[in-house]
C-alpha cells in the first residue's frame, strides 16, 4: 500500500502569507496527485489534479507542483477563504489520502 | 449541474447492517466510477470502496473487505454501500464521490455529496 504524508499538521499562517504544504509518498506516484480543500461541515473540494493541473474555477493563487515521490501545495497569498484542511490524495494505485493539514489564522 | 446526495445514515448497534445510498444527477452516470469515502469525527478523510463505471471492477479498503459491498443501478442513478457487521470503528462521516474522468480506471474525484454520518454504538 502506498502511504501519503503530509507536513505540517497544523500551519499558522497570517493574511497575505505565502503558504506551503508538503506531500511525500511512499514510493513514486509519478504525478498522479491530487489536492482537496475542505472547511469544517463541509465536503472536500477539488484544488488541484496531477499534481499540477488547476481545477477550473479555483483561484490562481493555488498551485501544485513534484512529481515522483515529493509534492508541494502552495498559496502565494493566503485569503481568509483558505483557512481550510488541505488533504493530498495519490490515485496511482488504488487510493490514499495523506492525513490532512489544518491552516489557521496567526 | 453535478449533484449527489447521500442518504441512509444512523445510529446502528455494533453487529448490526445498515445501506447508504447516493442519488446522482446532472451528469451521465453510468458513464463515470464510484466511490465512498469516509470521515471519523475529527480525524482524515479514508477511502472506502470504488466500483468502475459498468460495475466490472470493484475495489475496497482493506479495514472493510468483506464486510462492505459497493454496487450500483445505472438505470436509477444511484450508487450503494451495504456495510454488515458494523464495528464501532466504522463511526464516520460517509461522502460518495464521482470519478472525474469518463469511463474506467484509477482518478481523481471531481464532485463529492454532502455525505451522511453513521454511528455505530450500543
Amino acid at each position: 500500500d502506498i502511504q501519503m504524508t503530509q507536513s505540517p499538521s497544523t500551519l499558522s499562517a497570517s493574511l497575505g502569507d505565502r503558504v506551503t504544504i508538503t506531500c511525500r509518498a511512499s514510493q513514486s506516484i509519478s504525478r498522479w496527485l491530487a489536492w482537496y480543500q475542505q472547511k469544517p461541515g463541509k465536503a472536500p473540494t477539488l484544488l488541484i489534479y496531477k499534481a499540477s493541473t488547476l481545477e477550473s474555477g479555483v483561484p490562481s493563487r493555488f498551485s501544485g507542483s513534484g512529481s515522483g515521490t515529493e509534492f508541494t501545495l502552495t498559496i502565494s497569498s493566503l485569503q481568509p477563504d483558505d483557512f481550510a484542511t488541505y488533504y493530498c490524495q495519490q490515485y496511482y494505485s488504488y487510493w490514499t489520502f495523506g492525513q490532512g493539514t489544518k491552516v489557521e489564522i496567526k | 449541474q453535478v449533484q449527489l446526495v447521500e442518504s441512509g445514515g444512523g445510529v446502528v448497534q455494533p453487529g448490526r447492517s445498515l445501506r447508504l445510498s447516493c442519488a446522482a444527477s446532472g451528469f451521465t452516470f453510468s458513464s463515470y466510477g464510484m466511490n465512498w469515502v469516509r470521515q471519523a469525527p475529527g480525524k482524515g478523510l479514508e477511502w472506502v470502496a470504488t466500483i468502475w463505471f459498468d460495475g466490472s471492477n470493484i475495489y475496497y479498503a482493506d479495514s472493510v473487505k468483506g464486510r462492505f459491498t459497493i454496487s450500483r443501478d445505472n438505470s436509477q442513478n444511484t450508487l450503494y454501500l451495504q456495510m454488515n457487521s458494523l464495528r464501532a470503528e466504522d463511526t464516520a462521516v460517509y461522502y460518495c464521490a464521482k470519478d472525474a474522468i469518463i469511463s474506467s480506471g484509477f482518478y481523481f474525484f471531481d464532485y463529492w455529496g454532502q455525505g451522511t454520518p453513521v454511528t455505530v454504538s450500543s
